[in-house]
């Protein structure tokens, strides 16, 4: 089955930007998201791309794909403390009906 | 609703009692999922309802897991005779039509098995 990596953990200083890295393995995956989640909330559809393209931004998100590595990367421009929280990489099928996440990467920005 | 709500929110119960997690999507959509986070580990796909089609059961992760969804809204996760590694939260979504790129997803029951 499918299999989602991510790093764990990611520390910043506000202003800069933050790069979160995704790897997946099923070459087929047509749908990638991510989403993140703040304490005690439930998760936020951040961003999706479809698998044929390979950037999408959005206002100060950059989403990345290259479907030859299976590597998916999050750019946060000018990272503020309200962007700390977990993001999650999701990688769908073409039927959408059942999302395969990555761990999550916990994301801190410092003051 | 303007969101999908959980309910309970919190739950502790003891080793080998059932519990019922219940779920309220976004009024309108047709499809419905439950997904499961354990402590520090990524999102488990549970099951997926679609209108009146049969469930996607195929997360679930032992018979002792079962959900249903009545009138096509709201979707009861039963957990029989409950076990330590079941403890988790559970998480719900709804979408229009299957299309995973419009899930919302709820808060979450945090389910705790002592």
């Amino acid at each position: 089955g499918e299999d989602v990596e991510q790093s764990l953990f990611l520390s910043v200083r506000e202003g800069d930007s933050s790069v979160i890295n995704c790897t997946y393995t099923d070459s087929s995956s047509t749908y990638l998201y991510w989403y993140k989640q703040e304490p005690g909330a439930g998760l936020q559809l951040l961003t999706y791309i479809f698998s044929n393209m390979d950037m999408k931004q959005d206002q100060r998100l950059t989403v990345l794909l290259n479907k030859k590595d299976k590597h998916l990367s999050l750019r946060i421009a000018d990272t503020q403390t309200g962007d700390s929280a977990i993001y999650f990489c999701a990688v769908g099928d073409n039927a959408g009906n059942m999302l395969t996440f990555g761990g999550g990467t916990r994301l801190m920005v410092k003051p | 609703g303007a969101g999908v709500s959980q309910s309970p929110s919190n739950k502790v119960t003891e080793k080998g009692k059932d519990v019922e997690l219940r779920c309220d999507p976004i009024s309108g959509h047709t499809a419905l999922y439950w997904y499961r986070q354990s402590l520090g580990q990524g999102l488990e796909f549970l099951i997926y309802f679609q209108g009146n089609s049969a469930p996607d059961k195929s997360g679930l992760p032992s018979d002792r897991f079962s959900a249903e969804r009545t009138g096509g809204s709201v979707s009861t996760l039963t957990i029989q005779r409950t076990q330590q590694e079941d403890s988790a939260v559970y998480l719900c979504a709804s979408s229009l039509a299957g299309q995973i790129t419009e899930a919302f997803f709820g808060q979450g029951t945090r389910l705790t098995v002592v």
